[in-house]
């Protein structure tokens, strides 16, 4: 089946660790996002990726990390530096950057 | 700042009734539009993408777009229980380097059977 694939699907974070969230997709898309949701709050870009080995910051990118080594594969870190990173992180990825986007399942993170 | 409003809602409509879910924007270089589903505690779902003045209809569902009033809607005819969701509306403005969509924070549409 081909689809974007997130893990994990929740996840537990204690002050000052650095945790990486996983994305996966089988798809061949170019293009690859991270976004985050928060309670009542439109989905903020956090990072993009239009081809491996290139990212680009978005609108939210303090506090996170990203590495495009393999087209299929775009990780998101949490730093210990994200000061409030309690939130629904989604990942999508499209054809292009001009195409429509779609979204993997999405991890929650909760900072204990 | 590039913008796109909705209407928070709720919205209440019964079932069999037409939902009509309504998106402005700010952006005149917007071009390309979407809208996703997402229900409670999932991820969003694309279930429309409309690219040119005036209606695409699949099913169910109608998207509408207006250029000129930077407006853009969805219609849901026959609602059912099932399409109690938040609706996300989406632009994408082909001028800048990325393409990155612009959402809206929301429709929370209710169903009552």
């Amino acid at each position: 089946d081909g689809g974007i694939t997130q893990s994990p699907k929740y996840l537990f974070r204690k002050e000052g660790q650095n945790v990486t969230l996983s994305c996966e997709q089988n798809l061949n898309h170019d293009a690859m996002y991270w976004y985050r949701q928060d309670p009542g709050q439109g989905l903020r870009l956090i990072y993009y990726s239009q081809i491996v080995n290139d990212f680009q910051k978005g609108d939210i990118a303090e506090g996170y990390s990203v590495s495009r080594e393999k087209k299929e594969s775009f990780p998101l870190t949490v730093t210990s530096a994200q000061k409030n990173p309690t939130a629904f992180y989604l990942c999508a990825s499209s054809i292009s950057p001009y195409n429509e986007q779609f979204f993997g399942p999405g991890t929650r993170l909760t900072v204990l | 700042q590039k913008e796109v409003e909705q209407n928070s809602g709720p919205l209440s409509v019964p079932e069999g009734a037409i939902a009509s879910l309504n998106c402005t924007y700010s952006d005149r270089g917007s071009q390309s539009f979407f809208w996703y589903r997402q229900y409670s505690g999932k991820s969003p779902e694309l279930i429309m993408s409309i690219y040119s003045n005036g209606d695409k209809e699949d099913g169910r569902f109608t998207a509408q777009l207006n250029k000129a009033s930077q407006y853009v809607s969805l219609l849901i005819r026959d609602s059912q229980p099932s399409d109690s969701a938040t609706y996300l509306c989406a632009g994408m403005n082909y001028g800048g380097s990325q393409g990155n969509l612009i959402f809206g924070k929301g429709t929370k549409l209710s169903v009552k059977p």
